[in-house]
């Protein structure tokens, strides 16, 4: 079967640092995206690892390891527009993503 | 980067009628869209996936004669809630991907459509 997990919902404080965990077991894995998406729009792209390790963009990071089915988000100096819910998704390949429930992500002051 | 434009954002309806939603590839062609429904605090859930010139793919537990879908062109798939009750009330999302040589690198998202049936 396919399963992708994630946290439900993380609180952390503004500027601090916060990993958003995704472990999956799908069919076939071409990819793993993240997603961020505010409540009553469209997701919008954050990263997409093909490869295992890390890669870096500005305030986000991505990691993955294929091996053990696991990837994470790494949202640091957070800032308080970064409450939204963090999706992660699995390309199977054949065009098919899978997405993860999301986890709501709360930073206060 | 690529645009997909989504029509309407929000619709309103009585139970009962139907509702056609737009997904229009603005600066690409989208030989393949795809079809989400999202309910409150979950994620998105695969409908179906619309191929231009062929028949619709629906995931199981979809019903195709409700959820109607027609790719007439490479920019422009549409998705018809046909006969409408309060229980399709949902967000719809549609999405193209980003085809770059044999390899797709992201899915662009339409702004999606909050469907309420009353």
């Amino acid at each position: 079967g396919q399963n992708i997990d994630q946290p439900t919902e993380m609180t952390a404080t503004e500027g601090a640092i916060v990993q958003i965990n995704c472990t999956y077991q799908t069919s076939g894995f071409n990819g793993l995206f993240w997603y961020q998406q505010h409540a009553g729009e469209a997701p919008t792209f954050l990263s997409y690892n093909v490869l295992d390790g890390l890669e870096e963009k500005g305030r986000f990071s991505s990691f993955l390891s294929r091996s053990k089915g696991y990837s994470y988000l790494l949202l640091k100096e957070l800032q308080m527009k970064d409450s939204a819910s963090y999706l992660c998704a699995v390309y199977t390949g054949g065009f098919k993503t899978i997405f993860g429930a999301g986890t709501r992500l709360f930073v206060k002051a | 980067g690529a645009v997909v434009s989504q029509h309407p954002s929000r619709v309103i309806c009585k139970s009962g009628t139907s509702v056609k939603i737009e997904c229009r590839s603005l600066d690409f062609q989208a030989t393949t869209m795809f079809w989400y429904r999202q309910f409150p605090k979950k994620s998105l859930m695969l409908m179906a996936t619309s191929n231009e010139g062929s028949k619709a793919t629906y995931e199981q537990g979809v019903e195709k004669d409700k959820f109607l879908i027609n790719h007439a062109s490479l920019t422009l798939s549409t998705l018809t809630v046909t006969s409408a009750h309060p229980e399709d009330s949902s967000f719809y999302i549609c999405s193209a991907p980003n085809i770059q040589g044999a390899e797709d690198t992201e899915a662009f998202f339409g702004q999606g459509t909050r469907l309420t049936v009353v």
